[in-house]
């Protein structure tokens, strides 16, 4: 039983461009939420996926986006990065309980 | 006041210790409560949920205390492995949102 995963592992970026980062859920699991770990803090909730649409957001702007496609899996996309969006990138998946699986998080770095 | 806070530690304490870590949140309409575990540049992990009535998994205790608004974690009999970094957790979301807000964790070493 694969848990959650996430694409790619590492990435680095200039200030500027834009990337998109990817997510499968555990199988069973059809809620995506994204979450961005800064070092030393703890994951911040960027927003959540049911039913291929948006159904809660976090305090971030809306150079932050994603996307849930029919199979469940996630996209987050965040346009003009900034020095600041350096991060740990956390994708987390679940089924009806509160309970919420984190992958393996893509570690984002933009110079 | 942070919706989650916690004391950031660090905890030093020898193999064999307990160990107790407090957390506060601010929104008394929270609903659900957990503690991850975190290790060094990897992803957090499901330790325990918390309810109401505390609840055990060998040998960690977790405890809730509402009218307090406060979530606690005891670690009994401390093993090297136990050393991470444990999240305190809350959701506030009905079952349309269930965003998990995050204390900024507390550092557990434990040394032989």
């Amino acid at each position: 039983d694969a848990g959650v995963t996430q694409s790619p592992t590492h990435l680095i970026k200039t200030r500027g461009q834009q990337v998109t980062l990817r997510c499968s859920p555990k199988s069973g699991h059809d809620t995506v939420s994204w979450y961005q770990q800064a070092l030393g803090q703890g994951p911040q909730f960027i927003f959540q996926y049911y039913e291929e649409e948006e159904r809660q957001r976090g305090n971030f702007p809306d150079r932050f986006s994603g996307h849930q496609f029919p199979n469940y899996s996630s996209e987050l996309n965040v346009n003009a990065l900034l020095l600041g969006d350096s991060a740990l990138y956390l994708c987390a998946s679940r089924f009806q309980s509160y309970e919420q699986y984190f992958g393996p998080g893509t570690r984002l770095t933009v110079t | 006041r942070k919706e989650v806070e916690q004391d950031p530690g660090p905890f030093n304490v020898p193999e064999g210790a307990t160990v107790a870590f407090n957390c506060t949140y601010s929104n008394s309409a929270s609903q659900s409560f957990f503690w991850y575990r975190q290790d060094c540049r990897k992803e957090p992990k499901l330790l325990m949920s918390v309810y109401s009535s505390g609840n055990e998994d060998g040998r960690f205790t977790a405890q809730l205390n509402r009218a307090s608004q406060y979530i606690s974690l005891l670690i009994r009999d401390s093993k090297l492995s136990d050393s991470a970094t444990y999240l305190c957790v809350v959701n506030t979301g009905n079952q349309a949102g269930t965003a998990l807000i995050f204390g900024k964790g507390t550092t557990l070493s434990v040394s032989s």
